[in-house]
């Protein structure tokens, strides 16, 4: 039951430096997405892809980059990292059906330190 | 497009006595609310989702939360809070099946003390 799993869990990068954060779910679920977890801000959707083959950008997209590798696999990429982009990122998944009314199972998080 | 808000930062309880967080929300049709919680150094859990149907809606861990369409408020609650219910509480919405972009509330702590 390994459900959301992200990896890395933590991450200090340089200004300017990129990296992928990388996100696989083991539940066949159709829908996944990008957050970001700030102070005060609550949760903000950077991308989300409905199903497979598909991305869209979410609240805040600026500076993100996101593929759906497979059904399973959702990366996110910073290409040059910003003091800005310093924040907690979720992955998120969710199952087809139940006319949308399904909640989303997260991940544990990567905690990213731009420097 | 959907928003929701969570007025109160911090909620302090004592263990045993009933506990409310609160959520107010806006959209411009029917409302699909739910609750989350995270506990440190972990990723958000579901606790529970009103679609339709009854107002008072019951999820994981004893909780509960009422639907107030007047009021437009989704308020969580538990009759008796526990020292382990401590975490960080989030509402969400989202205004249509098939909108992905489901928005958060800023969270509440809620700190149960013995």
């Amino acid at each position: 039951n390994a459900g959301v799993t992200q990896t890395p869990k933590f991450q200090v990068l340089k200004t300017g430096q990129s990296m992928t954060l990388q996100c696989a779910q083991d539940m066949n679920h159709n829908s996944m997405y990008w957050y970001r977890q700030d102070p005060g801000m609550g949760l903000r959707l950077i991308y989300y892809s409905a199903s497979e083959g598909t991305t869209d950008k979410g609240e805040v997209p600026n500076g993100y980059n996101v593929s759906r590798l497979n059904k399973r696999e959702f990366s996110l990429r910073l290409e040059s990292a910003a003091p800005s982009q310093t924040s907690v990122y979720f992955c998120a998944s969710r199952r087809a059906g139940g006319a949308g009314t399904y909640g989303y199972t997260f991940g544990s998080g990567t905690r990213l330190t731009v420097v | 497009a959907q928003s929701v808000a969570q007025p109160e930062d911090q909620v302090n309880v004592a263990e045993g006595n009933p506990l409310t967080v609160k959520c107010t929300y806006s959209v411009s049709g029917n409302p699909y609310l739910f609750w989350y919680v995270q506990y440190p150094n972990r990723g958000l859990q579901f606790l529970l989702k009103y679609i339709t149907g009854d107002n008072l809606v019951k999820g994981s861990y004893g909780f509960e939360a009422e639907f107030n369409k007047s009021q437009t408020s989704f308020h969580l609650k538990k009759p008796s809070a526990l020292v382990s219910d401590s975490a960080l509480y989030f509402c969400a919405v989202r205004d249509d099946p098939g909108n992905n972009d489901m928005r958060f509330g800023a969270g509440t702590r809620l700190t149960v003390k013995p």
